[in-house]
């Protein structure tokens, strides 16, 4: 069984800092992991993903994500933050190998301040 | 290339009644997810759909069920719904092709049921 924890409901930066959002998992097996962005009265779209290549994953619109095993962390950075970037953010897992369901954390709000 | 795609766009329903949501999925694609996602909480898997055949299923009641076509696009059915089941509900998309990542699922804009 797998399962995702995010750190903070809801995180707020300023226009041009950093942005941080933490995520962590558990999983029995080598996991497949997720990043997932939703807009208000949207569906998600796909961030970036960590199928056991590269650690460092790098996304769309400024995002990356680095997989750390010994942390059981997959947290996602931008350097600088836009005003476009408030939405809701998920991270999801799933075991690699399969195509199985994915499980969701609860999601994180992040605002952006200007 | 379309997209996931998903209809209706928003229901209304009373208990006890039925209903069923569509989803077409994106082109390349034979692996059909459902998913419930309640206000304010991350998407809940509910079962996947793999040559017209469930596969995987979450922890739902039997009143949820579904079906994959032939052209692969799927339907998913509720039966005497109750209020908990106000949500929205997400169809994804993926492809067992080789050269692709089977684990990574497209979503569609989703079908907002409410349930009065």
């Amino acid at each position: 069984a797998q399962s995702v924890t995010q750190l903070g409901s809801h995180v707020s930066v300023s226009e041009g800092a950093l942005v941080l959002l933490r995520c962590n998992y558990s999983s029995s097996v080598p996991p497949y992991l997720f990043w997932y962005v939703q807009y208000p009265n949207q569906g998600l779209q796909l961030l970036l993903k960590y199928t056991s290549a590269a650690t460092l994953v790098k996304g769309i619109n400024g995002f990356e994500a680095e997989f750390k095993k010994s942390e059981t962390s997959f947290h996602l950075t931008k350097p600088s933050a836009h005003m476009s970037d408030a939405a809701e953010y998920f991270c999801a897992v799933t075991p690699g190998g399969g195509a199985d369901g994915l499980t969701f954390g609860k999601g994180t709000h992040l605002i952006i301040q200007p | 290339d379309a997209g996931v795609t998903q209809s209706p766009t928003h229901l209304i329903k009373t208990r006890g009644q039925q209903v069923t949501l569509r989803c077409s999925p994106k082109s390349g694609h034979d692996t059909v997810s459902w998913y419930q996602q309640a206000l304010g909480q991350g998407p809940q898997f509910i079962f996947q759909y793999y040559e017209e055949e469930e596969r995987q299923r979450g922890n739902f009641p039997d009143r949820f069920s579904g079906h994959q076509f032939p052209n692969y696009s799927s339907e998913l059915n509720v039966n005497a719904l109750l209020l908990g089941d106000s949500a929205l509900y997400l169809c994804a998309s993926s492809t067992t092709r080789t050269g692709y990542t089977r684990e990574t699922q497209y979503f569609g804009p989703g079908t907002r049921l409410l349930v009065l």
